[in-house]
């Protein structure tokens, strides 16, 4: 089976850098993805990682490390709107599918204070 | 694009009712996926389908679970009877798979199904 382990909240002010850890165990690992959700609303997604090493999106940017089954979000510059919910999300190999399937953590609430 | 449609947007029934939700993936799009969100289970994997065909539905947690997808614009999970604990926010989601891609899932804004 898939787990996934992150923290579950998270604070911090803004301006701030926070780092929100995501490990996992999973078989016929594909990538690791991140996605935000706000109160309410659908999820969508920031990033992905398949190899090891840093992405950078703006202010966002996400690491992996396959060999420890590790990555994280990197979020600087915080802004009041970045308060949400982050969740890492494994894809793996499914038998008959290329594209795998998709597996989230519980998520980490991220607040942001002024 | 107008993006993933999920409707209804919230949906309060009675234990023992039937309930039908039902989702319109973003045109082209070649899977589709039903999940579960819950305060205590997060989110869930329930179905996905590649091409209108079911590929793994080892997450749909019992019988009264069903989902079919009858052409590439419409997908429809349903639960008969409902129960209580079936209460949850019920997304859809969508994605094209291209080699070397992302993977990105494009998400609706849910369904929130409230059983009494």
């Amino acid at each position: 089976g898939q787990s996934l382990e992150q923290p579950s909240e998270v604070t911090a002010v803004e301006g701030a850098i926070v780092q929100i850890n995501c490990t996992y165990q999973t078989s016929g690992f594909y990538g690791l993805s991140w996605y935000q959700q706000h109160d309410g609303g659908a999820p969508t997604f920031l990033s992905y990682n398949a190899l090891d090493g840093l992405e950078e999106t703006g202010r966002f940017s996400s690491f992996l490390s396959r060999s420890d089954s590790y990555g994280y979000l990197l979020l600087q510059e915080l802004q009041m709107k970045d308060s949400a919910s982050y969740f890492c999300a494994v894809r793996d190999r499914n038998r008959g599918s290329t594209l795998g399937r998709l597996y989230f953590g519980r998520g980490t609430q991220l607040t942001v204070w002024p | 694009d107008a993006g993933v449609i999920q409707s209804p947007r919230h949906e309060v029934t009675e234990m023992g009712q039937e309930v039908t939700l039902r989702c319109k993936p973003i045109s082209g799009h070649d899977y589709l996926f039903w999940y579960r969100q819950t305060m205590m289970r997060g989110l869930e994997l329930l179905i996905y389908f590649n091409n209108n065909v079911p590929i793994d539905d080892s997450g749909m947690p019992e019988d009264r679970f069903s989902a079919k997808m009858p052409n590439a614009s419409f997908s429809t999970l349903k639960i008969q009877p409902s129960e209580p604990r079936d209460s949850a926010v019920y997304f859809c989601a969508s994605s094209l798979w291209i080699r070397g891609d992302t993977g990105e899932l494009f998400f609706g804004e849910g369904s929130r199904l409230t059983v009494l």
